[in-house]
């Protein structure tokens, strides 16, 4: 069985860091794409980070852009998000999410398992 | 980018009704769209791809439709279980999501 766990979330001062930990298990990790979605309290789903099984092709939205570093240890099976220079507008709950391709359609994609969530709060 | 606008951004309904949640594409999308259901403090869940593929394990009552630009979820005979906020997700540039629609039980 699929799962996911994400780790590391906390109340950290504006301008602090905090690194985000996701743990898979039941699948070969290093076989999927994976990604961070967030949401602030309240309100809809926001994507923040994607990276390639390999590790080698990663995108990052605008909001977090040079800020914010995805990463992954396939031999620990672990998904990491590096957050920098955080500011209140990042405060949301984080959420790792798997990313497969459409049967049907390569160019597709779709979460298909998603972890609980870890609670950042940026806050003084 | 894209944006994605949902319709309503809540309802209310009566069990066994047929629910009906737009979603609205700012440019062609082609298929390109999720859709996926998300109850108070759980994680999202996905329920169709590809506009309206049903992701295995999901129930037949829920269908989607729509291509380009409008989008539909229809939840036929709504159940007490279907309870929760329904997304939208286009995946055809940089992902992007709806701002979500509440569904509630009258």
């Amino acid at each position: 069985e699929v799962h996911l766990v994400e780790s590391g979330g906390g109340l950290v001062q504006p301008g602090g860091s905090l690194r985000l930990s996701c743990t898979a298990s039941g699948f070969t990790f290093s076989s999927f794409e994976m990604n961070w979605v967030r949401q602030a309290p309240g309100k809809g789903l926001e994507w923040v980070s994607y990276i390639s099984g390999s590790g080698t092709t990663i995108y990052y939205a605008d909001a977090v852009k040079g800020r914010f570093t995805i990463s992954r240890d396939n031999a620990k099976n672990s998904l990491f998000l590096q957050m920098n220079s955080l500011r209140a507008e990042d405060t949301a709950l984080y959420y790792c999410a798997r990313e497969d391709r459409y049967p049907h359609d390569s160019s597709g994609q779709k979460y298909d398992y998603w972890g609980q969530g870890t609670l950042v709060t940026v806050s003084s | 980018d894209i944006q994605m606008t949902q319709s309503p951004s809540s309802l209310s309904a009566s069990v066994g009704d047929r629910v009906t949640i737009t979603c609205r594409a700012s440019q062609s999308i082609s298929s390109y769209l999720n859709w996926y259901q998300q109850k108070p403090g759980k994680a999202p869940k996905l329920l169709i791809y590809g506009a309206s593929n049903l992701q295995g394990g999901v129930p037949s009552r829920f269908t989607g439709s729509g291509s380009g630009t409008d989008f539909t979820l229809t939840i036929s005979g709504l159940q007490p279980e279907d309870c929760a906020t329904y997304s939208c997700q286009q995946v055809y540039t940089t992902p992007g999501f709806g701002g979500g629609t509440k569904v509630e039980i009258k």
